[in-house]
């Protein structure tokens, strides 16, 4: 049971370049979710989605996209990197959200860079 | 409209001496609160969350923290800290009206002094 992972580990991108990150779970999971952290920012939320092939925005959705084409996996788009995308990105997933009281479980995260 | 605000930044401790992590709230509607840990270059990990049971939480670790509606606070804490407790502490807050994420405070960073 290897929860949720996040492929890659690090990248770095120039301005303009895209890429996608993979988030995948194993534990039957109906939502998922991608969040930045940045410095002194806490974790801020860029889309979500509530079961396979749906998809919702959050706080900062632009200039990513995403799709839930598999209940497992999570995918994460960047069509054109922006220095201003540099963060750390982390997936997480939860049972459910009824209420937003589930535990979310979270990935390792992905540190981006884009020069 | 939900906020959530960590008082302090850092917090430095000597190890064997009692921790304490303050987040104030803001919520519309009767909330749910979280801690999460996050140790360094690690995903976030659940201490402890209030969802309208019992006021005092008792969460991993020997982390505790008590929901107080009268000073919308939930304020965590140990009686003990482990130089392993040095990490980012994250109060998180959702309002359960299912409109709107959840909101993560900025973090609280624990130094533990040996």
């Amino acid at each position: 049971n290897a929860g949720v992972t996040q492929t890659p580990k690090f990248r770095v991108l120039k301005t303009g370049q895209s890429m996608t990150l993979l988030c995948a779970q194993d534990m039957n999971h109906e939502y998922m979710y991608w969040y930045r952290q940045d410095p002194g920012m806490g974790l801020r939320l860029i889309h979500y989605s509530v079961g396979e092939g749906t998809t919702a925005k959050g706080e900062v959705p632009d200039g990513y996209n995403v799709s839930r084409l598999k209940k497992q996996n999570f995918l994460l788009g960047l069509e054109s990197a922006a220095p201003s995308q540099t963060s750390v990105y982390f997936c997480a997933s939860s049972y459910s959200d009824y209420l937003r009281t589930d535990t979310q479980y979270f990935g390792p995260g992905t540190r981006l860079t884009v020069l | 409209a939900q906020s959530v605000t960590q008082l302090d930044s850092h917090v430095s401790v000597s190890e064997g001496t009692p921790v304490l992590l303050r987040c104030n709230y803001s919520s519309s509607y009767s909330p749910s609160l979280f801690w999460y840990v996050q140790h360094p270059n690690k995903g976030l990990q659940l201490l402890l969350k209030y969802t309208s049971a019992a006021t005092l939480v008792k969460g991993i670790n020997g982390f505790e923290a008590e929901f107080k509606k009268s000073e919308t606070s939930f304020h965590l804490t140990k009686p003990s800290a482990h130089m392993s407790d040095a990490a980012e502490y994250f109060c998180v807050v959702s309002d359960r009206s299912g409109n709107t994420p959840l909101v993560f405070g900025k973090g609280t960073r624990l130094s533990v002094i040996a």
